[in-house]
């Protein structure tokens, strides 16, 4: 069956970095575009990144432009998200989530449990 | 950017009753590019709907999308116990390859 795990959150003092990792199972990785969610504590979902099923073409939302950087090691069957700079607002759980690639795309159709990161000092 | 306003807020119902969540669009969009998840404390969202009105696999019937341009709903014919929870709709924009949540609505136990 389809599994992504979500690994790498932690408690991390503001400025600091922090690399997650989503591993994938149950499905031709490299077949799939993936994503990057987030959700604040109590708040809504917050869509961040977009990458190819090979990786060669990325996206980002505006508001992590610069200081989130996105790839995938297709060989690992891994989902990786580089947090740079961060900040108390960055506090949150990450999600990786799967897009289907075929007739059919614009949405989730599974996400792993979530990677809570907290930024304090 | 299409923003996406989700109401209520919050909805009150009882197990057996048919609840009915709005999603508006600020502007027209593709109803390809609609969807609906749902999201239980302490749990990852799970998709229910796509492309405005076709269940994803798994999803009881109850469950049912529809809508177009601007206004889409997630009709619930007869909650069950395990219904209660948050709903989101999502936008997928194409042209720039980026989504858009609405703020959800939370259903409760009334």
């Amino acid at each position: 069956q389809v599994q992504l795990v979500e690994s790498g959150g932690g408690l991390v003092k503001p400025g600091g970095s922090l690399r997650l990792s989503c591993g994938a199972s149950g499905f031709a990785f490299s077949d799939y575009y993936m994503n990057w969610i987030r959700q604040a504590p109590g708040k809504g979902l917050e869509w961040l990144s977009w990458i190819s099923g090979s990786g060669s073409t990325i996206y980002y939302a505006d508001s992590v432009k610069g200081r989130f950087t996105i790839s995938r090691d297709n060989s690992r069957k891994s989902l990786y998200l580089q947090i740079n700079s961060l900040r108390a607002e960055d506090t949150a759980v990450y999600y990786c989530a799967r897009e289907p690639s075929g007739r059919w795309y614009g949405f989730l159709d599974y996400w792993g449990q979530g990677a809570l990161v907290t930024v304090s000092s | 950017e299409i923003v996406l306003t989700q109401s209520p807020g919050t909805l009150s119902l009882s197990p057996g009753e048919r609840a009915t969540l709005s999603c508006r669009a600020s502007q027209g969009v593709g109803s390809n590019y609609l969807a609906w998840y749902q999201q239980k404390p302490g749990q990852s969202p799970r998709l229910l709907i796509y492309g405005a009105s076709i269940r994803a696999t798994g999803i009881p019937d109850r469950f049912s999308g529809s809508g177009s341009g601007t206004d889409f709903t997630l009709t619930i014919s007869r909650l069950e116990p395990e219904d209660f929870a948050v709903y989101y709709c999502q936008h997928y924009d194409g042209s720039r390859v980026m989504y858009t949540f609405g703020q959800g609505t939370k259903l409760e136990i009334k």
